[in-house]
């Protein structure tokens, strides 16, 4: 089974500046998907990027990218220019190509400072 | 196009009682899933379902039920409500290869 790991529970950063938030996963499997969604306090989940595994060219969605690393099984969420909403708590989730479900990781909760 | 919609917001059941947590979604997704978050922490698969009339269990299906008779629809039972099973309940589907799209949640207590 895959298991995904987010090993900072909590981060923070100015507003302004640049904050990564890591993520590592196991798995045996040579193609799979890989996402980072936000829960904000309002509770809902909100997609933030995706990754196919067999894309070597790393995610970048805005002020939002990722560090893709296959070998490492590393997929950290880099988010630049950092703002106020941006504070909410991050999760990471990997998917396998033909499976049904996804799993997730424990969440970092990023707190953004004025 | 609503995506996922869940009803109740909120609820309180006494323990013992049952309830029906209700998902739709308009999206013609095959798959759904039912979360559970407990405060500050991740989600747990309950439930899921790859398609009309397949269901499977998650991480932590005990105390829970689900039924998939249509694609829209996958709603949650509780049975014997406890205090453990006190959260936030989430509904997602997805299709086969993308993200998964989420309710907005049901916040249960159970007292």
């Amino acid at each position: 089974a895959q298991t995904v790991t987010q090993s900072q529970p909590e981060m923070s950063v100015q507003e302004a500046e640049t904050v990564t938030l890591s993520c590592t996963y196991d798995t045996s499997e040579s193609d799979y998907y890989l996402f980072w969604y936000k829960q904000p306090p309002s509770r809902q989940m909100i997609l933030v990027i995706r990754q196919e595994a067999y894309k070597q060219q790393n995610a970048t969605e805005n002020r939002f990218s990722v560090n893709f690393q296959k070998a490492a099984k590393s997929f950290s969420l880099k988010i630049s220019d950092s703002q106020l909403g941006d504070a909410a708590m991050y999760f990471c989730a990997y998917r396998s190509l033909n499976a049904g479900k996804s799993t997730f990781g424990d969440g970092t909760t990023l707190t953004v400072k004025p | 196009n609503a995506g996922v919609t869940q009803t109740p917001k909120f609820r309180i059941l006494k323990i013992g009682q049952s309830m029906t947590l209700q998902c739709t979604q308009d999206m013609n997704h095959n798959y759904m899933y039912w979360y559970r978050q407990d405060p500050g922490m991740g989600l747990k698969l309950i439930y899921y379902s790859v398609g009309a009339g397949i269901t499977d269990k998650g991480e932590v299906p005990n105390g829970y039920n689900v039924s998939r008779s249509t694609t829209e629809d996958f709603p949650l039972r509780l049975e014997l409500a406890a205090p453990s099973q006190t959260s936030v309940y989430f509904c997602a589907s997805s299709s086969s290869r993308d993200e998964q799209y989420f309710g907005p949640g049901t916040r249960l207590t159970v007292t």
